[in-house]
Parts: structure tokens; C-alpha cells; sequence
């Protein structure tokens, strides 16, 4: 059964760094393309980035170009996301999650792992 | 970016009955890509409907999804109790960003 697994969150102060990891099992890990989504109480879900199947090809949303980089090891069947210039309003529960199919178009989200928690505050 | 508003904000039923939820998109979603969730409290989003209307691996028929161009509905014949939770609608069109509505919460009535 296809499986993701969070880490790396937690409390950050502003303007600061972290980095995300996700870990895969269960699946073909290097077929796939690889997602980052967050959610707050008050926005809901957001879509914050993905990775294609060899890490050649990377897309972000709006606001968290250039201060988030995705990344991945297929070696190692782990996503990264490092996350820089962080603001109160990154502060979210982060999940990483599969694209629902190898072919390219298939951006739903399948399965999902447990999430992270990221706080930013002083 | 496509906007995707999902009524009603809440949903008042009991176990057994129908339930109907609606997600409007601010312009066409193309090939009918919508996906549908369920989140329960304290967990993860779950995938249920993608395409509008295909249901995923292993979730019961008494969910289905239908819908096509800016509305979109999801249907639960008969409710169970592990149904009461939230829905998110989801388009994932040709390009991102992706977005999702801002859900419906399911309760008992």
C-alpha cells in the first residue's frame, strides 16, 4: 500500500529556515510526480508546490516562489522542501502527496501523508 | 486562477439520509478535472472522486461524483457515521495553481 511519511516541522522563528522531508514507500517511488500542500483554519487548502517523476521539472504557487525549493532523491524515495524567509503566514500543517497517476495531467492527490506542523513565531 | 465555491457551508443530517454537495468553479474546469475529499477530524484529506465522477480505489459506492464544465455535485446515498467530517472540492486543470473549494462540513443533525 503506497505510503508517505512527513518530517521536519515544527516551531520557527521569522525570517528563518527549514526543511521539510517526505518519505515514500509502497510504490514506485522514481514514477511518480510529488506534491507539497499546506492547510490553515483560516485559508484552508493550498497547493504550495510539486516535483516531476526525475526532479528535472519544478512548479510553485505564488507565495512561496523563491523562498521554497522542492526537491528530491529517488535513491532515497524522499521529497524535500526547504523552506527560507519564512512568515507568519507559512505557518500551516505541511502534507506531502502523491499524484494520483504516472501520466502527465493526473493532479489529484493520492494518497496523502499525516502532515507536519510548521509554526512561525517569535 | 480558478476559484472553486462549495455550497453549503454545513450541512445538517442524519444517518442514513442523502446527502448533496455542490462545488461551483469560477470558469470552465478543463476535462471535467475535479476531484472530490473527505477529511476527518484529525486526519489527512482522503481522496474519494477524481475526474469528476470515477471513484477511487477501495471507497464504497454510495459515494458518486457528477458534474461537467463550472458545476460540479457529490453525493452520499446514505450516510454513515465516519461520513460526518469535511468535503473539499479540487481542480486540477492543465496548469497550476491547483485550488481547492473551502469545503462542507458534514454533521449529525
Amino acid at each position: 500500500e503506497p505510503q508517505l511519511v512527513e518530517s521536519g516541522g515544527g516551531l520557527v522563528q521569522p525570517g528563518g529556515s527549514l526543511r521539510l522531508s517526505c518519505e515514500a514507500s509502497g510504490f514506485m517511488f522514481s514514477a511518480y510526480w510529488i506534491h507539497w500542500l499546506r492547510q490553515t483554519p483560516g485559508k484552508g487548502l493550498m497547493w504550495v508546490s510539486r516535483i516531476n517523476d526525475d526532479g528535472t521539472t519544478t512548479n510553485y504557487g505564488d507565495s512561496v516562489k523563491g523562498r521554497f525549493t522542492i526537491s528530491r532523491d529517488n535513491a532515497k524515495n524522499i521529497v524535500y522542501l526547504q523552506m527560507n524567509s519564512l512568515g507568519g503566514d507559512d505557518t500551516a500543517m505541511y502534507y506531502c502527496a502523491r499524484s494520483g497517476n504516472t501520466y502527465y495531467g493526473a493532479n489529484w492527490f493520492d494518497p496523502w501523508g499525516q502532515g507536519t506542523q510548521v509554526t512561525v513565531s517569535s | 486562477e480558478i476559484v472553486l465555491t462549495q455550497a453549503p457551508g454545513t450541512l445538517s443530517l442524519s444517518p442514513g439520509e442523502r446527502a448533496t454537495l455542490s462545488c461551483r468553479a469560477s470558469q470552465s474546469v478543463s476535462s471535467n478535472f475535479l476531484a472530490w475529499y473527505r477529511q476527518k477530524v484529525g486526519q489527512a484529506p482522503r481522496l474519494l472522486i477524481y475526474g469528476a465522477s470515477i471513484r477511487a480505489s477501495g471507497i464504497p459506492d454510495r459515494f458518486s461524483g457528477s458534474g461537467s464544465g463550472t458545476d460540479f455535485t457529490l453525493t452520499i446515498s446514505r450516510l454513515e457515521p465516519e461520513d460526518f467530517a469535511v468535503y473539499y472540492c479540487q481542480q486540477y486543470g492543465s496548469s497550476p495553481p491547483w485550488t481547492f473549494g473551502q469545503g462542507t462540513k458534514v454533521e449529525i443533525k
